[in-house]
């Protein structure tokens, strides 16, 4: 019940295009969820996040739309660029647990 | 740069042996997390502490052990290798609470042959 199932494990799009990982949750205790990128031979680093008291949350050409009812979120990249390539990952938390709970990342390369 | 530090970048041991890694947070935070990066099991939370305290502790191993200092410097204690330890380690620093941002440093690569 703590995991967080993320999808796809790949992703391939073109420049100027939308990339969209979803992710889905089983715990209802969950009430953060922010998204993680990272590159190569670094560590993670926050992207955005969202509370489920919105459905979404937009910052730049970065969206999270969040479907409490159907325990799902998921990040919206607009207008790709290849220095967008990297791996992202979902993640969960809960006051009691307080720790992240990763989905299993996703690697999107964007084409030129 | 997070302001995390991790030391070292690499650690190069054999199976059975004991190593230390060590984590330096971003001014300020009290509080530390280690995580696990391995291909087959992605990113797992290990321990948590905070001002000195232990706080949660994932699916770690009782051969991994972890402290905070009274000048918030963590170390993770990782005995009696084994070549599935092989992983990125990383530790993470935040303000305090489980909704402030966590920040993570470069990890340090742990190989065990």
């Amino acid at each position: 019940q703590q995991q967080v199932k993320q999808s796809p494990q790949s992703l391939i799009v073109q420049k100027g295009g939308i990339s969209i990982i979803n992710c889905a949750y089983e715990n209802t205790a969950f009430d953060y969820f922010p998204w993680y990128q990272q590159f190569p031979g670094k560590g993670p680093a926050l992207l955005i996040a969202i509370r489920p008291d919105v459905s979404e949350k937009k910052e730049g050409r970065f969206t999270i739309s969040f479907n409490k009812s159907a325990k799902q979120f998921s990040l919206h990249i607009m207008d790709s660029q290849p220095g967008d390539s990297a791996t992202y990952f979902c993640a969960a938390s809960t006051p009691r647990l307080g720790r992240l709970t990763f989905g299993e990342g996703t690697q999107l390369t964007v084409n030129p | 740069d997070s302001g995390v530090t991790q030391t070292p970048k690499h650690l190069i041991t054999a199976t059975g042996q004991r190593v230390t890694l060590r984590c330096s947070p971003r001014s300020g935070d009290l509080s530390v997390y280690w995580y696990q990066q391995s291909l087959d099991q992605g990113l797992q939370f290990l321990i948590h502490y905070y001002n000195g305290e232990e706080r949660a502790k994932g699916n770690i191993l009782e051969r991994f052990s972890a402290q905070q200092f009274p000048d918030l410097h963590s170390e993770l204690n990782l005995s009696s290798l084994e070549l599935g330890d092989s992983a990125l380690y990383f530790c993470a620093s935040s303000v305090g609470t489980y909704t402030d941002t966590q920040y993570f440093g470069p990890g340090t690569r742990l190989t065990v042959l």
